[in-house]
């Protein structure tokens, strides 16, 4: 069953701390996509990387950085943790390369994180 | 602006049928898609439309008329398990994904 795994369920953490996402898929999905999911909102896409070490910006990149050294791995990091990033973060990856086709999503379960 | 349409919350009875609406206006069209939220888990992809007309799917159906900027999710003989967030989302010219914010459809017995 193919699998988008993220290492954290539930994280509390205070203000200014630093926060690593970690997200793993075993689909050899070049794709990859970190989202957060607010009450009331549609998803927002934060980062999303097309290969290995390469990385583009969302639409809300602001106070998040993020790293894919190796093709399974995408990380989201919050250098400096603050209380508007509490949020439900959610992984993602494709297969497709290309544009055309559907490029279905496979999420991960999510990592709900507070920020006190 | 982009954006994305869809009720907040529906309720409907074990059984029957109902239908989730979704419009949309985006900087051009690329294929619009259904996802099914259950509380607490992940999405998981129900459908996907590119040309007008119906997709059907077991009990599941997608409707798509692009001249209207405009879906429908049909579910039919509503099980209680159908009980989540439908979340619709257009690709758009830039091949982005534009994210409607979730219809939740609770299932009364």
């Amino acid at each position: 069953d193919v699998k988008v795994t993220q290492s954290s369920r539930y994280l509390v953490k205070r203000t200014g701390e630093k926060v690593f996402l970690e997200c793993v898929q075993d689909m050899d999905h070049e794709n990859m996509f970190w989202y957060r999911q607010d009450p009331g909102l549609g998803l927002r896409l934060i980062y999303f990387s097309y290969d290995v070490k390469m990385k583009e910006k969302g639409d809300i990149p602001e106070g998040y950085s993020v790293s894919r050294e190796k093709k399974e791995r995408f990380s989201l990091i919050l250098e400096s943790a603050s209380t508007n990033q509490t949020s439900m973060y959610l992984c993602a990856s494709s297969f497709d390369a290309s544009s055309s086709g559907a490029n279905v999503l496979t999420f991960g379960a999510g990592s709900r994180l507070t920020v006190l | 602006g982009q954006n994305i349409d869809q009720p907040t919350e529906m309720t409907a009875t074990e059984g029957a049928i109902v239908q989730i609406n979704c419009t949309y206006q985006t900087s051009g069209f690329n294929g619009l898609f259904w996802y099914q939220q259950h509380a607490g888990e992940a999405p998981t992809f129900l459908s996907y439309n590119v040309l007008d007309g119906l997709e059907e799917k077991g009990r599941f159906s997608s409707f798509l008329s692009r001249s209207k900027g405009y879906s429908y999710l049909l579910l039919k003989e509503l099980q209680m398990k159908d009980s989540a967030s439908y979340l619709c989302a257009v690709r758009d010219s830039n091949y982005q994904l534009i994210w409607g914010a979730g219809t939740k459809l609770i299932i009364k017995p």
